[in-house]
């Protein structure tokens, strides 16, 4: 069935470093992905997306790659900041006008 | 410009109450979407709107769940008879189109169900 999942349910890094949060998706059928950042009491707020037809995609300050072959997804955090401390999902459209959310990642900034 | 809100933000209610929860899109959006967010989970769809007709249904757990949308743009969730197993963050999205884009969310509407 459809499914995203993500490799880590918490990460910590140090203030100033990069953090890589990874994710699996399951429908080779996918053809949009996206990157949403919650933090606690707010709703989901749009990071960075991509489409199947890249495997490459930058934003200020943030990354996101596509590996199709092995169906891979992952947002790279340059330099981290206090700020960057939330859950991050990613999300597929596998189709059928819905996007399907991974479990989270609890991203903690340590001083 | 304004983004989606949702109200209320918060609704105790005791089991087996109905409760309405209103989602307030972005002007112009015409594709609407309802999530539910349980303690510490993913998001879990319930129901799309395109227009203010509801092509997708599949998500909804229940026939105690109900949504409509007016206007093409207000949309109303409706829980009947709730259960403590409704209690959850529920959240609405909203695009500009339907399909593979962006999607908006606002706040959410946290409701426990004592």
């Amino acid at each position: 069935g459809e499914s995203v999942g993500l490799h880590l349910p918490t990460l910590s890094v140090q203030e100033g470093d990069n953090s890589i949060i990874n994710c699996a998706y399951s429908n080779s059928a996918s053809d949009y992905f996206i990157w949403y950042k919650q933090e606690s009491g707010k709703g989901p707020q749009f990071i960075i997306d991509i489409r199947s037809n890249m495997d490459k995609r930058q934003g200020q300050r943030v990354t996101v790659l596509l590996n199709k072959t092995v169906k891979h997804l992952s947002l790279q955090i340059a330099a981290t900041q206090p700020g960057d401390s939330a859950v991050y999902f990613c999300a597929e459209f596998p189709g059928a006008q819905k996007l399907v959310f991974g479990q989270g990642t609890r991203l903690t900034i340590n001083p | 410009g304004a983004g989606v809100s949702q109200s209320p933000s918060n609704k105790v209610t005791e089991k087996g109450k109905d409760v309405e929860l209103r989602c307030d899109p972005i002007s112009g959006h015409t594709a609407l979407y309802w999530y539910r967010q349980s303690l510490g989970q993913g998001l879990e769809f319930l129901i799309y709107f395109q227009g203010n007709s509801a092509p997708d249904k599949s998500g909804l757990p229940s026939d105690r769940f109900s949504a409509e949308r007016t206007g093409g743009s207000v949309s109303t969730l409706t829980i009947q008879r709730t259960q403590q197993e409704d209690s959850a963050v529920y959240l609405c999205a909203s695009s500009p189109r339907q399909g593979p884009y962006e999607q908006y969310f606002g706040p959410g509407t946290r409701l426990t169900v004592t």
